[in-house]
């Protein structure tokens, strides 16, 4: 089946430090890849989709400035947030999907990583 | 707008028992409905999906979801509980777009 991986599982960081997080599609290519914030006890908010070779959409009120996606080959999209402040610490999972199902797209998801900003 | 209503935050049942999570949705277009379970600290995993055409679809785990279109609802359901399926229930809708939204989830606990 189709397997997402993101590293790190989890960071802690000093406010003020930019923390990148990859998310991986192990046995297919992903064109598009898609980046997702989960608060504690709540639900995943998409934060943008990211398209492999193009600039990332940003979903309305997040910060391209502080969350940089870059997804510069078919199986790799990395998330760095820049400059991270207690605020930013969160439950990250990225998604990806496979071009290759014949049926409108499944996302499959990453394990998540854990960011907790000091 | 599109959004996802799942009116259960917690529900307990126990081992054994049945179950029914429900969803509601709503969608302007021919809605894709999804329920994915996430585990403590961890990703999602996709249970079942409706995309079109039989309108009661079966998943993994022992687990179905019906779509009722005049009720706007895709409910899951699993006709005997195990306490491994103790977790958090997210049900999901996408369309053209492909972006999915979120339900804010249930969490399922099982007593013994």
């Amino acid at each position: 089946g189709a397997v997402v991986s993101q590293h790190p599982s989890r960071v802690i960081c000093k406010s003020g430090t930019s923390v990148k997080i990859e998310c991986r599609s192990l046995d297919f290519q992903a064109t598009t890849m898609f980046w997702y914030r989960q608060f504690p006890k709540q639900s995943l908010m998409l934060m943008a989709t990211s398209n492999e070779g193009s600039k990332a959409t940003y979903e309305q009120g997040v910060e391209k400035d502080k969350f940089l996606i870059n997804h510069a080959s078919l199986t790799l999209s990395t998330l760095t947030v820049a400059s991270a402040h207690p605020e930013d610490s969160s439950f990250y999972i990225c998604s990806a999907r496979d071009p290759g199902l014949a049926v409108q797209e499944t996302q499959y998801f990453g394990p998540g990583t854990r960011l907790l900003v000091l | 707008a599109q959004s996802v209503t799942q009116p259960d935050i917690h529900i307990t049942v126990s081992e054994g028992a049945s179950l029914e999570l429900r969803c509601n949705y709503s969608y302007g277009a021919t809605p894709y409905l999804f329920w994915y379970v996430q585990s403590p600290g961890q990703g999602l995993q996709l249970l079942l999906k409706y995309f079109s055409g039989d309108t009661l679809v079966q998943g993994i785990k022992g687990f179905e979801a019906e779509f009722k279109r005049s009720q706007s609802s895709f409910n899951l359901r699993k006709p005997s509980v195990h306490w491994s399926d103790a977790a958090e229930y997210f049900c999901a809708v996408s369309g053209a777009t492909n972006k999915l939204i979120f339900g804010t989830g249930t969490l399922l606990a099982v007593q013994p």
